[in-house]
């Protein structure tokens, strides 16, 4: 079973619809998470990140970390077209030496007009 | 440019060959880190470098894969003897902090995609 699991999708949902995004993880090691988006033939880019339980919000995205259940999910309000692309979530430990990220499979979301 | 760098962008080697990918992270860069990502995957790890020091390298997933980063700049990935299971696209990852920084961003390449005849 693999460290962080994710549905991989795909997720089809109309213009201005509210998306959610979940990954649950198995490591308690895990501090540190984030969300990236993956554009078509790109390299994925950072969105979001965080260190504790509870909400973060940037804008139309908010991050939401549950560690007691090992669970982070990710909302977009007002998606846009604009917003289709692969969602990643990814996460690390934060011990001495542990530099690695440990990725979901991702997310492949579409956002129809 | 702005951002890393990699190259060549497609790469398509019968199995068997040697092949070498190529990292420019951006400059100033401490850390650089190289991900394998399988096609509806999600990237891997393989190997972590700060400046010349190779500090991580539990994920190459055999002694066929060899990375190295000399000047502590440029990075190359090396696959010797390819196979099938190889094809996949090989990523790129810089940032500016030292090993221990928490918040660190990490910025990626656009990757190699790499095929395997």
């Amino acid at each position: 079973q693999k460290e962080v699991e994710q549905d991989p999708g795909p997720l089809s949902v109309p213009e201005g619809a509210i998306v959610s995004l979940n990954c649950t993880y198995s490591n308690s090691a895990f501090q540190y998470f984030m969300w990236y988006r993956q554009y078509s033939r790109k390299g994925p880019e950072l969105l979001m990140y965080t260190y504790s339980s509870g909400n973060k919000e940037d804008g139309r995205f908010t991050a939401q970390v549950d560690k007691s259940s090992k669970y982070i999910s990710l909302f977009i309000r007002d998606s846009q077209p604009s917003d289709s692309a692969t969602y990643l979530c990814a996460m690390r430990a934060l011990i001495q030496g542990a530099q690695k990220l440990v990725f979901g499979q991702g997310t492949r979301l579409t956002i129809n007009p | 440019g702005a951002g890393v760098s990699q190259s060549p962008r497609y790469k398509v080697a019968k199995r068997g060959q040697d092949v070498a990918l190529r990292c420019d992270p951006i400059s100033g860069h401490v850390s650089l880190f190289w991900y394998q990502q399988a096609l509806g995957q999600g990237p891997e790890f393989l190997t972590y470098f700060q400046n010349e020091a190779q500090l991580d390298k539990s994920g190459l997933p055999s002694d066929r894969f060899f990375a190295e980063r000399p000047e502590g700049s440029v990075s190359t990935l090396k696959i010797q003897r390819t196979q099938q299971e190889d094809s996949a696209v090989y990523l790129c990852a810089s940032s500016l902090r030292r090993r221990g920084g928490t918040n660190e961003k990490l910025f990626f390449g656009s990757g190699t995609q790499l095929s395997v005849l």
